[in-house]
């Protein structure tokens, strides 16, 4: 069974600072994607970033950068010099094709607060 | 270029009402998805639909069904409603399937009373 675990409910941050929300996940297929997505107070899911179990190279989007170790499970979000506008649910998601081309299965996500 | 829309982005329904969600995917995008979204079991999948077909179904009960249309509009629709069917629906659109992105749209939060 697919399974994806974001183990911190909630993170704060200083603004400019860089934070890390922690991802782990869990399937058996050979073949999977990994995506991140930020939800504002408004609700809607903003797509950030997407990570493919064969990509050589860690995903990288403006100020957002995935830090995906393969053998370990993990891929962390981190995102670079924190924005007031920055805080949000993010959710982590992953793709396994055994369960459905665009079936994600998602994380319980991590509430991040950005201080000034 | 439009984003994903759903209609309406509100809604209040009484136990046993039924209701019809709409979802207009990304010019261009065949693939449409609908999530669940409750405070207490999360973001959940329910089905995936991909010219005009059904390509996945979730674990939800048969009182929750979809179709979409030529132009890849999607709806989905919930019967008899409990007040455990109260939640932000989402749907999410993506030019194929296994595409690398998937584009929600601001959801549709029903409320059962």
């Amino acid at each position: 069974a697919q399974k994806i675990t974001q183990t911190q409910p909630g993170m704060f941050v200083q603004e400019k600072e860089a934070v890390t929300l922690d991802c782990t996940y869990d399937t058996s297929d050979p073949s999977y994607g990994l995506f991140w997505y930020k939800q504002p107070s408004s609700g809607e899911m903003i797509f950030l970033i997407y990570q493919g179990s064969y990509d050589q190279q860690n995903a990288t989007e403006g100020r957002y950068s995935l830090n995906f170790q393969k053998a370990r499970k993990s891929a962390n979000l981190v995102i670079s010099a924190s924005q007031l506008g920055d805080s949000a649910m993010y959710f982590c998601a992953m793709r396994g094709f055994s369960g459905g081309y665009n079936k994600l299965i998602f994380g319980a996500g991590t509430r991040l607060a950005v201080h000034p | 270029k439009a984003g994903v829309t759903q209609t309406p982005r509100y809604l209040i329904k009484t136990r046993g009402q039924q209701v019809t969600l709409s979802c207009s995917p990304i010019s261009g995008h065949r693939s449409v998805s609908w999530y669940q979204q409750t405070p207490g079991q999360g973001l959940q999948f329910l089905f995936e639909y991909f010219s005009e077909t059904q390509r996945n179904k979730g674990n939800f009960p048969g009182r929750f069904s979809g179709r979409q249309f030529s132009n890849s509009r999607s709806e989905m629709n919930v019967s008899t409603l409990e007040l455990g069917d109260s939640a932000l629906y989402l749907c999410a659109s993506s030019f194929r399937q296994g595409a690398d992105e998937q584009y929600f749209g601001p959801g549709t939060r029903l409320t059962v009373t």
